[in-house]
């Protein structure tokens, strides 16, 4: 069974600082891997998607990369500002089966102080 | 990508009764799908909805308690039904864009409240 998990579950940083969010699957058989935001009572925004033969994409001051085989990815944001301050989830879509579902992790709660 | 819009934004009902969520999309597409964010929780799949068959759902969510109806590319409905306050909770829906909806983007989501 699939599971995602989110390292770590908060963080509180000063503007201006370069921060990485951690996400790991259990299991590599993955089609793609998705990074949203989420701001607090909204809906989700797709930030990167990584299909399961890249090792990363780059958005902006976003570049994510990922390590099938390890079952790593990772969110780097580049100069962060206070309007970055946010939930991060990441989500994985399994490779077995036919299934279009997302397993979630639990997120990461930002926060950018100016 | 795709605008989505989702109605009510929020609402505040009381037990024992229904309420039926509409999502729209700016575009057609295949595949339409259901979460639902408990509070503090992630997002968990609910079922996934095509057009012009039935929803699928996932283990622990029924037809009875959420009928879905697909009535075209565009549009969706998700029921939550004999409402109880284990309900309260963020549902979204969202849809899966490009070839074999490989990206998934969400809708701002309805906030349910039971009391």
């Amino acid at each position: 069974k699939q599971e995602v998990t989110q390292i770590p579950a908060a963080l509180s940083v000063p503007e201006g600082e370069n921060l990485v969010l951690n996400c790991s699957f259990t299991d590599s058989a993955i089609y793609n891997l998705q990074w949203f935001r989420q701001d607090p009572g909204k809906g989700l925004t797709s930030l990167l998607l990584i299909q399961s033969s890249q090792r990363e994409q780059t958005s902006g001051r976003l570049n994510a990369s990922l390590d099938k085989s390890s079952g790593r990815s990772t969110l780097y944001i580049a100069a962060s500002q206070p309007g970055d301050s946010a939930t991060y989830l990441c989500a994985v879509r399994p490779g077995r089966g036919s299934s279009y579902k997302l397993i979630f992790g639990s997120g990461t709660r930002l926060l950018v102080r100016p | 990508s795709a605008v989505i819009s989702q109605k009510p934004s929020r609402d505040i009902c009381q037990r024992g009764t229904s309420l039926t969520i509409q999502c729209q999309v700016d575009s057609q597409v295949t595949m339409m799908f259901w979460y639902r964010q408990q509070p503090g929780q992630s997002l968990t799949l609910i079922a996934t909805a095509n057009q012009g068959s039935e929803a699928t759902y996932e283990s622990g969510f029924v037809i009875d308690k959420f009928p879905i109806s697909r009535p075209n590319l565009t549009f969706s409905t998700l029921t939550v039904s004999n409402m109880s306050p284990e309900d309260s909770s963020i549902y979204l829906c969202s849809v899966g864009m490009g070839s074999g909806a490989y990206e998934q983007y969400f809708g701002p989501g309805t906030r349910l409240t039971v009391t």
